[in-house]
Formats: structure tokens, C-alpha cells, sequence
């Protein structure tokens, strides 16, 4: 799998968007980019993922540059229950695990 | 409501024992897996199974087993083999996968194991 490279925390107001870099400048062309939260002592909640469009689903937005070689996750209004450990994750086609990182620790604050 | 269940939440073990895991879903789900994170780390695969009465090892399967005999449940055996089971067990399920997609994988709320 590609490597990933998330900043390590990050801070948003509540009710504002928040914009989550991840650089995966060694993706190749069969590889989905897929994010992931973790809230602390829960299992991974799968937010989106995507190929080379942008995609967008009720939980948030995902932009892909055009060369693949970085992406943005917007969360359009931060709520403090968004408050986690995000991960950026590309896979192969043909592996079955995920491998996580050590993700973007986001908290939203009041 | 559709989802995947882990059972107990927390699981504490004494020295030697063996102890099983339990993983159900109603999601119709065919492929689940099991993963195993440590803290402040990220999850590594333990199991995982595309079909009933198949599966395959990851990459830290010694000291483990599983047994998938129905499609809705996963269970995992952490055997006394494993010197280190104190750790966060997550199990997931996801739909069979084809050609280049991969299809989300979707997490129970896992079950926190420790050694008394």
C-alpha cells in the first residue's frame, strides 16, 4: 500500500468546516483513497473513499487532486461529536487489510 | 438495526488460559476480519474470512484461531500460546469485493482484553 502522511493533530471550532490534508504522493492508479475516525475507545467508523472524483456522502466531502497525489476530507459543520482520530488510508486492489497510520487527531471545541 | 456486535467489552484473562472472542453481524455481510490494536497504535490483521468455512491468516495470526461455520459470526480464540494478549480486538465485516473495488469495511465497538 501507498504510504500516507496526515499533520499530526489539528483544531476546529464548532460549526465551522474542517479541512483534513492527507499526502499519498506514491499512490498508483488501482488504489482507492478511504477514510476512517476512530473515537477514542470505539471501533474505526468508515466515513468515504474514492478514486480519482470527488465524492461526497452525508457524512463529508472528499477531494482528490488531480494527480492523486494528495486528497482533502471536509467535514462541512464540526460538531464536538466529531472529535477523533482520522485516518487516510489507500489500498491495492487485492489486499484485504487495512492499514492504519497514525492519522490526524482533530478535536472540535466550543 | 444493522451492525456488527462484539461481545463482552472488556474480557480479563489469568496466565494460561484460552478465551474466546465473540463477533456477530447482521449486515449480510460475506468477508469479516479481526484486528488487534495496541495503544496509541494503529490495527493490524489477525484473521480474516471471505466465506463460510474459509479464512486465511494475516499478519500476526500465531497464538490465534477463528472458525467461521455460519456467515453471520466470527469468533476468535486468543490461546495461551499468544505471550502478549492485553490489547483492543476489533472485529469487522465488509461486502465481497470485485475486480479493484474494495468495499468498506464496517467495525463493531471491539472488546478490550488484559491478563490479570
Amino acid at each position: 500500500d501507498a504510504k500516507t502522511t496526515q499533520p499530526t493533530s489539528m483544531d476546529c471550532a464548532e460549526g465551522r468546516a474542517a479541512n483534513l490534508p492527507c499526502n499519498h504522493s506514491t499512490i498508483s492508479g488501482n488504489e482507492y483513497v478511504y477514510w476512517y475516525r476512530q473515537i477514542h475507545s470505539q471501533g474505526p467508523q468508515y466515513i468515504i473513499h474514492g478514486l480519482k472524483n470527488n465524492e461526497t456522502n452525508e457524512m463529508a466531502s472528499l477531494i482528490i487532486t488531480e494527480d492523486r497525489k494528495s486528497s482533502t476530507l471536509i467535514l462541512p459543520h464540526a460538531t464536538l461529536r466529531d472529535t477523533a482520530v482520522y485516518y487516510c488510508i489507500v489500498r491495492v486492489a487485492n489486499d484485504y487489510k487495512l492499514s492504519f497510520g497514525a492519522g490526524t487527531t482533530v478535536t472540535v471545541r466550543a | 438495526d444493522g451492525g456488527i456486535t462484539q461481545s463482552p467489552k472488556y474480557l480479563f484473562r489469568k496466565e494460561g488460559q484460552n478465551v474466546t472472542l465473540s463477533c456477530e453481524q447482521n449486515l449480510n455481510h460475506d468477508a469479516m476480519y479481526w484486528y488487534r490494536q495496541d495503544p496509541g497504535q494503529g490495527l493490524r490483521l489477525i484473521y480474516y474470512s471471505q466465506i463460510v468455512n474459509d479464512f486465511q491468516k494475516g499478519d500476526i495470526a500465531e497464538g490465534y484461531s477463528v472458525s467461521r461455520e455460519k456467515k453471520e459470526s466470527f469468533p476468535l480464540t486468543v490461546t495461551s500460546a499468544q505471550k502478549n494478549p492485553t490489547a483492543f480486538y476489533l472485529c469487522a465485516s465488509s461486502r465481497h469485493s470485485s475486480g479493484t473495488v474494495r468495499q468498506p469495511q464496517h467495525f463493531g465497538d471491539g472488546t478490550r482484553l488484559s491478563i490479570l
